[in-house]
């Protein structure tokens, strides 16, 4: 089936460093999704991406969908305390049945100290 | 717009006692609606998925079932729970045939 290799698995930055993480993956895919999950609530989606090379920003957020459609960045830059959380990738099942289900990556755990 | 409500927010029951967690959804109609559950703050595996009412697809076995009563209602029920059944479980919704799927705010469940 569908995996996806999210990285790094967790990350402690001081505050206003940047951040990069990404999602890699053997299969091909049309769609990216980015969510952010904080302690006790579900994921919230920070960015969608539909065509490869696209590049989106959200505030200080920027994702792009690879060229290869095999993988996707997530930057943050200038992290600020509330940045801390949860980051998932996430790609739609293959396939005609596949009902909107997605494949979630494992997951960032982001830390930023003050 | 489009809103998706859990309840209750958290929950703590004994092994052996039954199970009712409820999702509504709000601003939209004949959504698909999804139920996981994720363990110690990581992954997210889904149990459930509907792509309308009385129509559930289950995921992996398990102790669980859900129902679709209504269109925009979504349940996860168990008759006996099992200490392995602890955990956050989410709720989210998509439009037919399209992304992203948007989740509620989850229920934790400790069982002891």
């Amino acid at each position: 089936g569908q995996q996806l290799n999210q990285s790094p698995q967790s990350m402690f930055i001081q505050e206003g460093e940047d951040v990069s993480m990404n999602c890699t993956s053997s299969s091909i895919f049309n769609t990216w999704l980015w969510y952010k999950q904080e302690p006790g609530e579900g994921p919230v989606l920070l960015i969608a991406l539909y065509k490869a090379g696209e590049l989106t920003s959200n505030g200080r957020l920027t994702a792009q969908f690879g060229i290869t459609r095999k993988d996707s960045f997530l930057n943050i830059s200038a992290s600020i305390p509330s940045d801390v959380g949860i980051y998932f990738c996430a790609v739609p099942l293959a396939g005609g049945t596949s009902y909107g289900k997605l494949t979630f990556g494992q997951g960032t755990i982001l830390t930023v100290h003050p | 717009s489009q809103t998706i409500h859990q309840w209750p927010a958290t929950l703590v029951q004994p092994v052996g006692s039954p199970l009712s967690l409820e999702c509504t959804v709000e601003g939209t109609s004949n959504p698909n609606l999804y139920w996981y559950r994720q363990a110690a703050g990581r992954g997210l595996q889904l149990l459930f998925y509907s792509v309308g009412i009385g129509q559930i697809s289950s995921e992996v076995p398990q102790n669980l079932s859900a129902s679709r009563p209504q269109d925009r209602q979504f349940i996860l029920s168990s008759k006996k729970l099992l200490l392995s059944d602890s955990g956050f479980y989410l709720c989210a919704w998509s439009d037919q045939g399209k992304q992203p799927q948007h989740f509620g705010d989850g229920t934790r469940l400790s069982i002891l």
